[in-house]
This record gives C-alpha cells, structure tokens and sequence, in this order.
C-alpha cells in the first residue's frame, strides 16, 4: 500500500514566480490535510480537504495561498506570488476518516526554496 | 487555540539510557495525542498516540503516558539506540482533525 505521495521532492522558485505543490493521498484515504514547517520549529497547520470540498482553512494565509482537492487527482497547494518568506517545508497528511479515529499519515513533503 | 509546549527542545543520552520528553497542552477537549518521528530531511512517522480515555501505553522501547488533569504527556525511550537519534514532536488534537503540535526535541544518542 503505497503511503502519501507528495512531489516535487525540492522546488525552486523565484520571487513572484507560482509554486504547485502536489499530494496523493494513501490509498483508501479521503482526508488531506497540509503543513508547513520552518527549519527547526514543529508543524503548522495549513488546510483540511475533503475531496471537493474545503473543510478549514484557518492557517491558510490569507493573500496567495490557495489549496484544492479534486474529484480526480491529487490534491494541490498553490502559492501565487512567492515571496522568500514562503521558503519551508511543506508536509501533506491523509487519514481514512475525520474524528481521528485514524491517525495521519505524511508524505515526504517538498521542500520549497525562493531565490 | 490549543497551544502544546515541548521539552526540552534538545536531549543527549549515552546509549542503553532512557530518554524522556514532556508536552503540556491548554485545551482541556484535546482527546488525542500522537507522537512522531522525524529523520532528517524524511517525513513525521507516528510512533505511538494516546487517546484521553487511556493513562497509558506502550509499545517495546516506547512508552507514552497522559494526565488529563495536569494536561501533560510524556513521552519514555527505554534502551535507547542509535537509530534513535531524531526530532521527536509532540501533538494535541483540536477539535475532530486538528492537530497542534509543539517544536520539537532533538534527541542524540551517544555510542
């Protein structure tokens, strides 16, 4: 069972360029959520998708930052605008179902640099 | 908003000895409470979780223990080993999905 597939691994943008990040979810599993974490600090909540849906949003910047999750395809984490302070890494996590009767399960996560 | 302190943020113990970290929470309705593992430059792998209804548990070397009351869980590496050697984070649920998670413990352990 393949886990949380995220890609590209290492992006590199520079600034005002677009960044698209991408995730497939486990197998099995309907739930995504996304993360960004600065070097040396813990895990920041971002956004929790459903398929089709947005269920939250609160650690979404407001301006440049977009997220979907498609009836077909992965799910997409979109920054419009790059900026240096954009620069992190940015973790994808499913889970089967909400309530965390499942626990989340991560991705590799891409590595986002701004020049 | 829930808000989970670790600590400490950085642990060194010599091989065979136990390794012990230790999260506090503020939301008191936080049921959930995972904890994860991080190599560098490799993804957080859950290694144990605890849900509020259990004091307790354990898995070989790795044990996690809650109080509710206190809202404080710990995290006990017993035998530690080399591969043990990694950034260990702590979360708290928040609501349904949630989590929050606090910064991190590097753990080093000494041949």
């Amino acid at each position: 069972n393949a886990g949380v597939m995220q890609n590209p691994r290492h992006l590199v943008r520079r600034r005002g360029q677009e960044a698209r990040l991408r995730c497939s979810p486990m197998k099995g599993h309907s739930h995504v959520y996304w993360y960004r974490q600065l070097p040396e600090e813990g895990l920041k909540f971002m956004v929790y998708l459903q398929k089709e849906n947005i269920i939250d949003e609160s650690g979404m910047p407001k301006e440049r930052f977009s997220a979907e999750f498609p009836k077909e395809g992965p799910s997409i984490l979109r920054i419009q605008q790059v900026v240096r302070g954009d620069s992190a890494a940015y973790f994808c996590a499913s889970s089967p179902e909400q309530g965390l009767g499942q626990p989340q399960h991560f991705g590799d996560g891409t590595r986002l640099s701004i020049l | 908003g829930e808000n989970v302190e670790q600590h400490p943020s950085t642990l060194s113990v010599q091989e065979g000895d136990s390794a012990v970290i230790k999260c506090t929470y503020s939301d008191s309705a936080s049921n959930y409470f995972p904890w994860y593992k991080q190599e560098l430059g490799k993804r957080p792998q859950l290694i144990i979780d605890i849900r509020s209804n259990v004091g307790e548990k354990k898995d070989q070397r790795i044990a996690v223990t809650l109080n509710k009351t206190a809202k404080h869980f710990s995290l006990h590496i017993t035998e530690t080993q080399p591969e043990d050697s990694a950034v260990y984070f702590c979360a708290a649920s928040i609501g349904d999905y949630k989590l929050s998670f606090g910064a991190g413990t590097t753990v080093t352990v000494r041949a």
